[in-house]
């Protein structure tokens, strides 16, 4: 089964700064892994996914994320905030059996500070 | 292209009363999933359906949920009766492919926040 966790429920930056968003997975396999932003009052939205390939995966408005079986690590990054960037961020995994569960985090609150 | 619909948005009822959900998917999805997300937490998986038919309802309260999706296109969730724990956004999501084990990417809708009294 796979699971993940999201380090951080609250993270806050400033206007411009570095975001990271922490996620780690567990699973006996790679998975494929997902992260997704809602907005208030809003579905979730993909940001970016990783499937196969290169590890580095970059999505929309500037958001990457690197997979590292190593350790076992999916974080989230963007090297500049932007107020609008201000959201709940979900980590997600899926397996690579037929099927296709999702497993959620708890999600992290980016708080952008002007 | 139209995304995933939801209706109602937002519904308010008494406990013990019965209430529905509707989805309709983006077309030429095959997979619907019915989520629950509960305040302060991630979407949890309700139930999965591969056209009409339901592959993964282990997580749906059968006693009080149910669901359809007869013609494999949109869906209707109910509860009935409902509690007062039932309060939560129910999400409906899609996705195109049955067996391409889980890297297709699921399409979510607004959702519809119920909340219970």
């Amino acid at each position: 089964a796979q699971s993940v966790t999201q380090l951080g429920s609250h993270v806050s930056v400033s206007e411009g700064a570095l975001v990271l968003l922490r996620c780690n997975y567990s699973s006996s396999v790679p998975p494929y892994l997902f992260w997704y932003v809602q907005y208030p009052n809003q579905g979730l939205q993909l940001l970016l996914k990783y499937t196969t390939g290169a590890t580095l995966v970059k999505g929309i408005n500037g958001f990457e994320a690197e997979f590292k079986k190593s350790e076992t690590s999916f974080h989230l990054t963007k090297p500049s905030a932007h107020m609008s960037d201000a959201a709940e961020y979900f980590c997600a995994v899926s397996g690579r059996g037929t099927g296709n569960q999702f497993y959620f985090g708890t999600g992290t609150s980016l708080t952008v500070i002007p | 292209e139209a995304g995933v619909v939801q209706s109602p948005r937002y519904k308010i009822i008494e406990k013990k009363q019965p209430v529905a959900f509707w989805c309709n998917p983006i077309s030429g999805h095959n997979t619907l999933y019915w989520y629950r997300q509960n305040l302060g937490q991630g979407p949890e998986l309700l139930i999965r359906y591969e056209n009409e038919e339901a592959v993964d309802d282990s997580q749906l309260p059968k006693d009080r949920f149910s669901a359809e999706r007869l013609k494999g296109v949109d869906s209707t969730l109910k509860i009935q009766p409902a509690e007062l724990g039932d309060s939560a956004v129910y999400l409906c999501a899609s996705s195109f492919g049955e067996t391409s084990g889980g890297r297709e990417t699921q399409y979510f809708g607004p959702g519809t926040r119920l909340l219970v009294l």
